[in-house]
C-alpha cells in the first residue's frame, strides 16, 4: 500500500528565515503529489500539486516544492518565513488505483519566531 | 469564492446516541469526499462519492457509519452509535471532474463523551 512519511512533526524557524517540510512517499509508479495547509479549527486547504510536467512546481504564498524521482521526495519550500505560515502542512498523494483518492501524511507543525 | 458548507461545526454527544454531519459541496462538483481526521494525524478517506454514487467507501466502518448524496448535490454522514474512539474532526471536500484539486469544508468537531 502507498503510503507519505513526514520527516519532523515540529519544524520551529525564525520570521525570515528558509522554510523547509520534508515529505517522502512509497509507489511503485509515481503519484500524483499536493501540499494542503490547515490553519486551527479549518479544513484544509491547497498549496501546490504536481501531476505531470515540470518537477519544480510553485503555489500559493510563495511555497514551492520540486518532485524528485530517484528520491521520492516532494519537499516543500520558502526561502523566507513569514509570522502568518504558522499552521499544520499535510503532504498527499494519490492512490495508484483511484487517482481522486489522497493518502496523507502525518503531518508538520510549523512554527514561525519573530 | 465558493465554499464546501458543513454543519454543525462542533457536536458533542454521549457514546451510544446517533449523530449526522451534512455538507454542501461547491456548486457543480461532481465528486464529494468525506474524511475522517483524528488529533495529531492526517485526514483518512472514509467514503468518495461521484454524483450520487459511491466511488470508495473501503475505510468506512459500515457496521455503525453510513453515507448519502440522494441527489448528487449535499450529502449526510451519519455514525450510529457512536463510539468513544469516533471523536475527531470529520471534513468534507468537493472536487471538479478530473481537477485533482479537492476543495475542503472547515470541518465538524465531533467530542462523544
Amino acid at each position: 500500500a502507498q503510503s507519505v512519511t513526514q520527516l519532523g512533526s515540529h519544524v520551529s524557524v525564525s520570521e525570515g528565515a528558509l522554510v523547509l517540510l520534508r515529505c517522502n512517499y512509497s509507489s511503485s509508479v509515481p503519484p500524483y503529489l499536493f501540499w494542503y495547509v490547515q490553519y486551527p479549527n479549518q479544513g484544509l486547504q491547497l498549496l501546490l500539486k504536481y501531476t505531470t510536467g515540470a518537477t519544480l512546481v510553485k503555489g500559493i504564498n510563495g511555497f514551492e516544492a520540486e518532485f524528485k524521482k530517484s528520491e521520492t521526495s516532494f519537499h516543500l519550500t520558502k526561502p523566507s518565513a513569514h509570522m502568518s505560515d504558522a499552521a499544520e502542512y499535510f503532504c498527499a498523494v494519490s492512490d495508484l488505483y483511484n487517482t481522486d483518492k489522497l493518502i496523507f501524511g502525518t503531518g508538520t507543525r510549523l512554527q514561525v519566531f519573530p | 469564492e465558493a465554499e464546501v458548507a458543513q454543519s454543525p461545526r462542533y457536536k458533542i454527544t454521549e457514546k451510544s446516541q446517533a449523530v449526522a454531519f451534512w455538507c454542501d459541496p461547491i456548486s457543480g462538483h461532481a465528486t464529494l469526499y468525506w474524511y475522517r481526521q483524528i488529533l495529531g494525524q492526517g485526514p483518512e478517506l472514509l467514503v468518495q462519492f461521484q454524483d450520487e454514487s459511491v466511488v470508495d467507501d473501503s475505510q468506512l466502518p459500515k457496521d455503525r457509519f453510513s453515507a448519502e448524496r440522494l441527489k448528487g448535490v449535499d450529502s449526510t454522514l451519519k455514525i450510529q452509535p457512536a463510539e468513544l474512539g469516533d471523536s475527531a474532526m470529520y471534513l468534507c471536500a468537493s472536487s471538479a471532474d478530473r481537477s485533482y484539486e479537492q476543495y475542503f469544508g472547515p470541518g465538524t468537531r465531533l467530542t462523544v463523551t
